[in-house]
């Protein structure tokens, strides 16, 4: 059963790089049939998908946050990592991890980690 | 950008009562590419329905989606306590962009 896991810290400060990290379990990030991504929703509001990798590297952004994001991935560890720099309050979220199939949707998900931006 | 308006913003139903949620996208949707979800509190969202009417593994069939174009509908056929919970829908019909609306929560009435 494949399992999608977010790990990095809960708490950013205001103008620094909010970093995390999902680790693929039970199946292979190197599949064809897939992108990785990142969704994140604030507390008591809805979703918003932030981009989505290939294992190939190629990448894709949300453009309202392209400007401060970056998706990598790691085939040799199982793992893609999310990056937003210069964070506000506003990106206080749980941050999600999930899997896409190309014609499927995001048929698997990470269970989510928030992260506050606070001093 | 496909702008994706889910409507109502909330639906107050019983037990056993039909449920129809709508989901209308700004600019055609290719239906190979509309999807539904359902989060509960404090869960992350599970994939229902994808390319519009096919449902997911695992769900069940009083769950159904069709629709076409930009107007979209899921409909659970005689809600069960578990199916209280919030539903999005998205679109992937590109690469670059993906999109969610904005939620319909689904309440006890």
């Amino acid at each position: 059963q494949l399992q999608l896991q977010e790990s990095g810290p809960g708490l950013v400060k205001p103008s620094e790089t909010l970093s995390l990290t999902c680790t693929v379990s039970g199946g292979s990030i190197s599949s064809s049939s897939y992108y990785w991504g990142w969704i994140r929703q604030p507390p008591g509001k809805g979703l918003e998908w932030i981009g989505s990798i290939y294992y190939s590297g190629s990448t894709y952004y949300n453009p309202s946050l392209k400007s401060r994001v970056t998706i990598s991935v790691d085939t040799s560890k199982n793992q893609f990592s999310l990056k937003l720099s210069s964070v506000t309050a506003a990106d206080t979220a749980v941050y999600y991890c999930a899997r896409r199939h190309v014609l499927r949707g995001l048929d698997y998900w990470g269970q989510g980690t928030l992260v506050t931006v606070s001093s | 950008e496909i702008v994706l308006t889910q409507s109502p913003g909330t639906l107050s139903l019983s037990p056993g009562e039909r449920a129809t949620l709508s989901c209308r996208a700004s600019q055609s949707v290719s239906s190979s590419y509309l999807a539904w979800y359902q989060q509960k509190p404090g869960q992350a969202p599970r994939l229902l329905i994808y390319g519009a009417s096919s449902r997911a593994t695992g769900i069940p069939d009083r769950f159904s989606g069709s629709g076409s174009g930009t107007d979209f509908t899921l409909t659970i056929s005689s809600l069960q306590p578990d199916d209280f919970a919030t539903y999005y829908c998205q679109q992937y019909n590109s690469y670059s962009l993906l999109t969610f609306g904005g939620g319909t929560k689904v309440e006890i009435k």
